[in-house]
């Protein structure tokens, strides 16, 4: 059973280009998070979807950032015209359930790097 | 927001001793406490989930127990490896958010 697994490992964009990083949950995983690790910060939740729904995006900037899960295929975070700001290691977790009980599993992390 | 503390930042320790540290969090709408373990160039893996008040739970030589009445929950390591020396974060659902909210993690360094 293959965990979360997420690409790509690294990318790396110029300012204003478009970022999407992708992630496919566990098998039988339909809760998906998103977290985000700035340099020196610890990770910060930004989003939570389950199949085809965004349940909570309540640690998502408001402009350029925007996630989806559709009912085929891998979860998508995109950032679109980023800024360096925008630099950080991108984690996503997956469970069978809400965190409030279950626990999450995490793939290995996407690390944007904006020049 | 929901602040979720954890102390100490860092800690060494000698092989074979035993060590713990803190989490804590607010008492107030508590549903659960999370742990997880994160070794460096790898992803953060599930140690346990607490939920009820006086809750004490183990896996090996690693144990924690949940106070959620004065909000903090204690990590414990017995008989410390090299093979411990990782980032240990605690996690708690709330503050108005569904996913997790971490603390910053006590980055544990066990010397030979």
């Amino acid at each position: 059973n293959a965990g979360v697994m997420q690409n790509p490992r690294h990318l790396v964009r110029r300012r204003g280009q478009e970022a999407r990083l992708r992630c496919s949950p566990m098998k039988g995983h339909s809760h998906v998070y998103w977290y985000r690790q700035l340099p020196e910060e610890g990770l910060k939740f930004m989003v939570y979807l389950q199949k085809e729904n965004i349940i909570d995006e309540s640690g998502m900037p408001k402009e350029r950032f925007s996630a989806e899960f559709p009912k085929e295929g891998p979860s998508i975070l995109r950032i679109q015209q980023v800024v360096r700001g925008d630099s950080a290691a991108y984690f996503c977790a997956s469970s069978t359930s809400s965190s409030n009980t279950g626990e999450l599993f995490f793939g290995e992390g996407s690390r944007l790097t904006v020049l | 927001i929901l602040n979720v503390e954890q102390s100490p930042q860092s800690l060494h320790v000698q092989e074979g001793d035993s060590t713990n540290f803190t989490c804590s969090f607010p008492s107030s709408n508590f549903y659960a406490l999370h742990w997880y373990r994160w070794e460096t160039a790898k992803s953060p893996e599930a140690l346990f989930v607490m939920t009820l008040n006086g809750d004490e739970k183990k896996k090996g030589r690693i144990s924690a127990t949940l106070n959620t009445k004065e909000g903090y929950s204690y990590l414990y390591i017995k008989g410390s490896q090299p093979e411990d020396s990782a980032t240990y974060l605690c996690a708690s659902p709330g503050g108005g958010a569904d996913g997790l909210t971490f603390g910053k993690g006590t980055h544990l360094i066990i010397q030979p």
